[in-house]
């Protein structure tokens, strides 16, 4: 199936400091969903991008979607110690089946 | 957050002995998932289903089946549990198969 790289892994910031997580594929995406997880929770639906040079904006963060629809970017301008965690992409099938990236962990130091 | 919940959220248990894990919701959804969380390898799908008694395999099958008989029930078993096993299991649930919603997790260790 398709697969979602993600870099990078981890990524340790200064609070007040900018962040940004990438997602890439080989292949053309459908869509693509970020998730983030704080640490000792489970992963929480941030939002999901569909069109091609789609960017989307939460408060501070900023999603795009690239022209290819082969990768994707999180930025987290100005972070937070709230922002800690692990920020996921994943890809939605049609079978309805998600794959995920490995993810990239952030800690932020205050 | 959406009605799913995982029982038990912590088990123990020895190499060799069976391990049944439920995933409950509440939001009638049709799809169900379930996943295992190790470090360094984000989220990986053991088996989903798409409906009552319909499942289908993930990457990660293997030593792992499921059953569902009813709509809100997803019930994963271990059928003789290894070390290689311990991880955090985590289920999900779907209305149309696009964002996923996911359970608080359950913490298994096999020794």
């Amino acid at each position: 199936g398709q697969q979602v790289m993600q870099i990078p892994q981890y990524q340790h910031v200064q609070e007040g400091e900018d962040f940004t997580t990438y997602c890439n594929s080989s292949t053309t995406l459908s869509n693509i969903q970020w998730y983030k997880q704080r640490p000792g929770g489970h992963p929480v639906f941030l939002i999901q991008l569909v069109k091609s040079g789609e960017v989307k904006k939460q408060k501070r963060l900023t999603f795009q979607f690239g022209e290819a629809k082969k990768n994707s970017s999180l930025h987290i301008t100005a972070t937070q110690t709230t922002d800690v965690g692990t920020y996921f992409c994943a890809h939605n099938t049609n079978a309805g089946k998600s794959t995920f990236g490995d993810g990239t962990t952030l800690t932020v130091k205050p | 957050d959406a009605g799913i919940t995982q029982s038990p959220r912590h088990k123990v248990t020895e190499t060799g002995t069976p391990v049944t894990l439920r995933c409950h919701q509440t939001e009638n959804h049709r799809y169900m998932y379930w996943y295992r969380q190790d470090p360094g390898h984000g989220l990986r799908l053991i088996h989903y289903s798409y409906g009552v008694k319909d499942t289908d395999k993930g990457e990660v099958s293997d030593g792992y089946s499921v059953s569902r008989s009813k709509t809100e029930d997803f019930l994963l078993t271990l059928e003789s549990a290894t070390s290689s096993q311990t991880s955090v299991y985590f289920c999900a649930i779907t209305d149309e198969g696009d964002t996923q919603y996911f359970g608080p997790g359950t913490r298994l260790t096999v020794l």
